[in-house]
């Protein structure tokens, strides 16, 4: 177990709405990513937050949006669902000047 | 693009046999980790190897690194059936540490 939480573990949504994913970091972690993983791809970097500031951004588009805590757990957002948004969405925590990151274990997410 | 690409996309071996995996990248790197996922869950940390390091243990694990031919090689000695799961390098750069950029992943397959 790396202590890094998500939820919801699966969800399923309509093309065109909104939904909210949810990280716990590791105690002691300031910073969470966020990585989509296609069927059959590796992980894509999505954003990454530090100390409640984006820190860098992948190749994703403005509806994907996200948010970081005081206590550093974090947030994603998908705007106007696609299929294409289908994935498994996993987040990473780690710490300043740290090189390793911890993976939780990931929400499914179907759009229909 | 940095992203790393692993070879072969799937390896079938039997218990007790050696696997090796092969990952290149594009551009230079600061670290370079491999990440085990079974089932398209989480991903689990196997280890890490510095862009100034050329060989690495960890258990039944060696990494090499050769920045050069920017490539690394995972090996697994004597396999076992709980081996079996997809395996990704992941790199990171001096400009945009801890942020990972993934291969496709080598599928691994051990028959007891």
């Amino acid at each position: 177990e790396t202590g890094v939480t998500q939820s919801p573990t699966h969800l399923i949504k309509t093309r065109g709405q909104q939904v909210t994913l949810r990280c716990s970091s590791q105690s002691g972690h300031n910073t969470v990513s966020w990585y989509q993983q296609a069927l059959g791809q590796g992980p894509q970097f999505i954003f990454q937050y530090y100390r409640e500031e984006e820190n860098g951004r992948g190749n994703f588009p403005p509806r994907f949006s996200g948010l970081q805590f005081p206590n550093y757990s974090s947030e994603l957002n998908v705007n106007a669902l696609e299929l294409d948004d289908s994935a498994l969405y996993l987040c990473a925590s780690s710490n300043t000047g740290a090189t390793e990151a911890f993976f939780g274990q990931g929400t499914r997410l179907t759009v229909v | 693009s940095q992203q790393g690409e692993e070879d072969p996309q799937a390896l079938s071996i039997q218990e007790g046999e050696n696997a090796t995996m092969n990952c290149s990248y594009k551009t230079s790197i600061n670290n370079l980790q491999w990440y085990r996922q079974n089932s398209g869950r989480g991903l689990v940390h196997l280890i890490l190897i510095r862009s100034n390091e050329r060989e690495k243990h960890s258990g039944r694990l060696r990494v090499t690194l050769d920045t050069s031919k920017k490539s690394s090689s995972l090996l697994i000695t004597a396999s076992r059936a709980a081996d079996t799961a997809s395996y990704f390098c992941a790199t990171d750069g001096w400009d945009n540490f801890n942020k990972f950029y993934f291969g496709s992943g080598t599928k691994l397959n051990v028959k007891p």
